[in-house]
């Protein structure tokens, strides 16, 4: 099984401000590999998929990249909607499986 | 517009039985692969199983495989995940979620149907 392992697991940040967070695979997952983010009481909501791409109404502060076992999430510029749990998923192989999730909080 | 209804959650004793459903409308049904993905209560998502849109293929995560069941009524619109001699570790609000086109990457999600496994 592929482990995904997301880092930080806490961030406290600002609004304005630019954060990077970080997914890394336990094997390559090639690109297949997408970003989701979920607020409390919601389902998750797909950002980026295929570790570049951003989803249908997804802002442009969203941004995806990496290949391989390393990727990132960028958020350019926080808006006090983006405080949230953010998750990443591989599809490269079965199972699929998702990071642990890193919670962006405000400060 | 791609919608997709649970139902089904409950509170069940440990090593009862119980079917979940979800309903599925705004895109071809018999064309595409459906998951369920889980959460337990404060915890991360989990992936439990996928079915192909013919039903033909089938996946399961290692924690579920031999007591929960995926299926699909295409006639139907309706995807179901029996869930078989439950736990209390399967406590979780149950997802069903729908693929970018024919990929594992979840564009569209239900709300959630919660399962509650205790005595």
């Amino acid at each position: 099984e592929i482990v995904l392992t997301q880092s930080p697991a806490t961030l406290s940040l600002s609004p304005g401000q630019r954060v990077i967070l970080s997914c890394r695979a336990s094997q390559s997952v090639s690109s297949y590999l997408a970003w989701y983010q979920q607020k409390p009481g919601q389902a998750p909501r797909l950002l980026i998929y295929d570790a570049s791409n951003r989803a249908t109404g997804i802002p442009a502060r969203f941004s995806g990249s990496g290949s391989g076992t390393d990727f990132t999430l960028t958020v350019s510029s926080l808006e006090p909607e983006d405080f949230a749990v953010y998750y990443c998923q591989q599809r490269r192989d079965w199972p699929i499986t998702f990071g642990q999730g890193t919670r962006l909080e405000i400060k | 517009e791609v919608q997709l209804l649970e139902s089904g959650g409950d509170l069940v004793q440990p090593g009862r039985s119980l079917i979940l459903s979800c309903a599925a409308s705004g895109f071809t049904f018999n064309r595409d692969a459906m998951t369920w993905v889980r959460q337990a209560p404060g915890k991360g998502l989990e992936w439990v199983s996928f079915i192909s849109g013919d039903g033909g293929g089938k996946y399961y995560a290692d924690s579920v495989k031999g007591r929960f069941i995926i299926s699909r009524d295409n006639s139907k619109n309706t995807v179901y995940l029996q869930l078989n001699t439950l736990r209390a570790e399967d406590t979780a609000t149950y997802y069903c979620a729908k693929g970018r086109g024919d990929t594992s990457s979840y564009e569209s999600w239900g709300q959630g149907t919660l399962v509650t496994v205790s005595s």
